[in-house]
């Protein structure tokens, strides 16, 4: 079983449509839970940040973590066509805080 | 400011070869992370390397290798290529004792094996 599960998609939403993106995981002792988007040939960029529990809101995008129940989530209000691409969650371990473990990602289509 | 380079952009290989990626990292980073990202999965952690040592590794086999110079930069060697080796090797750059969410990637090398 890996220790983060994400569903790959893809998830195909008309414009302005509110999107939900989901992770689960095995292991309690993540601390840090990231959220990156990756264009097409592109490297991961960094879209928000969470550490331990609760909510955090940084325009469009609300990322939420519930650790009791060892899932993620990001949503994108107003989504927009420049939004496809694939969006994968990471997340780390206090003792080894240098790694990162992603999802397999989760490809979105944002339609006109 | 220049950000994370990597190159070549694109490699082809054949099975048992060996090949070098380079990593220059983002400007004031002195640290530098490998990953490989198969074609519909996520990025895997290969190693870092921090003081020209590595400090830290995923579970990948020796035949994956890796150097850091004095300037900061960065290379990733594998050795006796297999085709499952096929992917897009990714590197990430970050400031030492910072938050591990403060990488920054590089656009990667995609590396086919034939």
């Amino acid at each position: 079983q890996k220790e983060v599960e994400q569903d790959p998609g893809p998830l195909s939403v008309p414009e302005g449509a509110i999107v939900s993106l989901n992770c689960t995981y095995s292991n309690s002792a993540f601390q840090y839970f990231m959220w990156y988007r990756q264009y097409s040939r592109k490297g991961p960029e960094l879209l928000m940040y969470t550490y331990s529990s609760g909510n955090k809101e940084d325009g469009r995008f609300t990322a939420q973590v519930d650790k009791s129940s060892k899932y993620i989530s990001l949503f994108i209000r107003d989504s927009q066509p420049s939004d496809s691409a694939t969006y994968l969650c990471a997340m780390s371990h206090m003792d080894s805080s240098y790694k990162l473990i992603f999802g397999s990602g989760t490809r979105l289509l944002v339609r006109p | 400011d220049a950000g994370v380079t990597q190159s070549p952009t694109h490699l082809i290989k054949t099975r048992g070869q060996q090949v070098t990626l380079r990593c220059s990292p983002k400007s004031g980073h002195d640290t530098v992370s490998w990953y490989q990202q198969a074609l519909g999965q996520g990025p895997q952690f290969i190693f870092q390397y921090y003081e020209e040592e590595e400090r830290q590794r995923g579970n990948f086999p020796d035949r994956f290798s890796g150097h850091q110079f004095p300037n900061y930069s960065s290379e990733l060697n594998v050795n006796a290529l297999l085709l499952g080796d096929s992917a897009l090797y990714l590197c990430a750059s970050s400031l030492a004792f910072h938050e591990v969410y403060e990488q920054y990637f590089g656009p990667g090398t995609r590396l086919t094996v034939t």
